[in-house]
This record gives C-alpha cells, sequence and structure tokens, in this order.
C-alpha cells in the first residue's frame, strides 16, 4: 500500500531555534500534502495545504512566517517551525493525496512529536 | 463548510463484543467520501475504511462495516468482535470529491477494549 514516511519522529529543540520536518511519499506522486497539528486528545486541525511547485495555503489562524511550508518536488513536503517556542510543542502530521486517485484515503505520516524547552 | 460530528467522547466495550461509533456529517456538496481512522496512543493515522456518496451497498473491510444512512447523513463504523487492540481513538471524515481537497475530521472518539 501507499507510504507516507515522516522524520523525524520525535524532536526536542530549545527555544529560538528553527526545527524542519520532512514529509515523504515513498511509493507515489502526491501533487498536494497537508501538514497538520494534534494537540492532546484533540482532534487534527488542518495547518495548511502544500502544492508541488507552488507558495502553501494556510489556515486561518496559523502564521506562514512561523511555519514554513516547501514542497520542492512530487515526493517531499517540508515543515519548518521557525524559532519555536514552548507553544509550538505539539504533534505534527502530514498526509498525502495520491495524484492518479482523486478519492483514495489520505496516507498519513507517522507524525512528529515536537517538544520546545 | 463541510462538518462532521461525532458525540461519543469515549467508548467502552468488552472484548469480542461488537460496538458501534457514531459519525454524522453534514455537506451541501452531493459527492463526497467519507472515512474512518484509526489512531492509537503512538499516533499514526491507520485508514480503516471508506464509504463513497454514491455507493449503493455500505462497505466492509473485514471487521469494520460502516452504516451508511445518506437520508439521516451518518456514517456509522461497526467493529465487530472487538479485540483488545482495537483501542485507540476513531476519527470519523469527509473529504469532497472535487479536486484533491483535505479531509474534514470530526473530533473523535476514543474506544476502550477490556478483556
Amino acid at each position: 500500500g501507499a507510504v507516507v514516511s515522516q522524520h523525524p519522529s520525535r524532536v526536542i529543540c530549545k527555544s529560538g531555534t528553527s526545527v524542519k520536518i520532512e514529509c515523504r511519499s515513498l511509493d507515489f506522486q502526491a501533487t498536494t500534502m497537508f501538514w497538520y497539528r494534534q494537540f492532546p486528545k484533540k482532534s487534527l486541525m488542518l495547518m495548511a495545504t502544500s502544492n508541488e511547485g507552488s507558495k502553501a495555503t494556510y489556515e486561518q489562524g496559523v502564521e506562514k512566517d512561523k511555519f514554513l511550508i516547501n514542497h520542492a518536488s512530487l515526493t517531499l513536503s517540508t515543515l519548518t517551525v521557525t524559532s519555536a517556542q514552548p507553544e509550538d510543542s505539539s504533534f505534527y502530521i502530514c498526509s498525502a493525496a495520491r495524484r492518479d486517485r482523486a478519492n483514495s484515503p489520505l496516507h498519513f505520516g507517522n507524525g512528529t512529536r515536537l517538544t520546545v524547552t | 463548510a463541510q462538518k462532521i460530528t461525532q458525540t461519543q467522547p469515549g467508548m467502552f466495550v468488552q472484548e469480542k463484543e461488537a460496538v458501534t461509533l457514531d459519525c454524522t456529517y453534514d455537506t451541501s456538496d452531493p459527492s463526497y467520501g467519507l472515512f474512518w481512522y484509526k489512531q492509537p496512543s503512538s499516533g499514526e493515522m491507520i485508514f480503516l475504511i471508506y464509504q463513497g456518496s454514491y455507493d449503493q451497498q455500505n462497505a466492509t473491510e473485514g471487521r469494520y462495516s460502516l452504516n451508511f444512512q445518506k437520508a439521516r447523513k451518518s456514517a456509522n463504523l461497526v467493529i465487530s468482535a472487538s479485540q483488545l487492540g482495537d483501542s485507540a481513538m476513531y476519527f470519523c471524515a469527509m473529504r469532497l470529491d472535487s479536486g484533491y481537497s483535505t479531509l474534514t475530521f470530526g473530533k473523535g472518539t476514543m474506544l476502550l477494549v477490556s478483556p
């Protein structure tokens, strides 16, 4: 089945540093990738939609200068949390839509647990 | 705008029993897909089952079946013969067929399966 790899799975960083999270579709081309944030025991909240070769579309309330998204190829999207602060600590998860199947389920990465100290 | 409602914050079931997780949705778009995902404590999202809005029959995948009632806009997940490993958060989600849109998630239901 389709696989999405997300790296790293856990990261601990100090306040003020930047953290990059990678999301790769391993066996299919993903025109569109989505980035979510999940607070403990909460649903996934869409942060932004990442389209290959164009600027990401951010949801209302998400700071695009803090959460930089790059989708340089059909198999890779990155989320960079810039100048991370303790309130950015959360679980971040990406998903990818297959280019060739409009109705297929989104395939999720395993998520990244970010802790900012 | 689409909306998914899961009214059960938590459900408790004994092993080998069947359990139904409720999901209702709201959309004015006639073409959409409904999904259920399982999220264990480790965090990954596991796709369980899909139902298209034009599908005539209810979807089934092993022990999972989707009770799709279009007129009521409900898409309940039925897990038969619960197993201890079924303990997890379960999310109902909807996605419009127009373009490669994202999923709109419900708030989730925590399922606990006891021996």
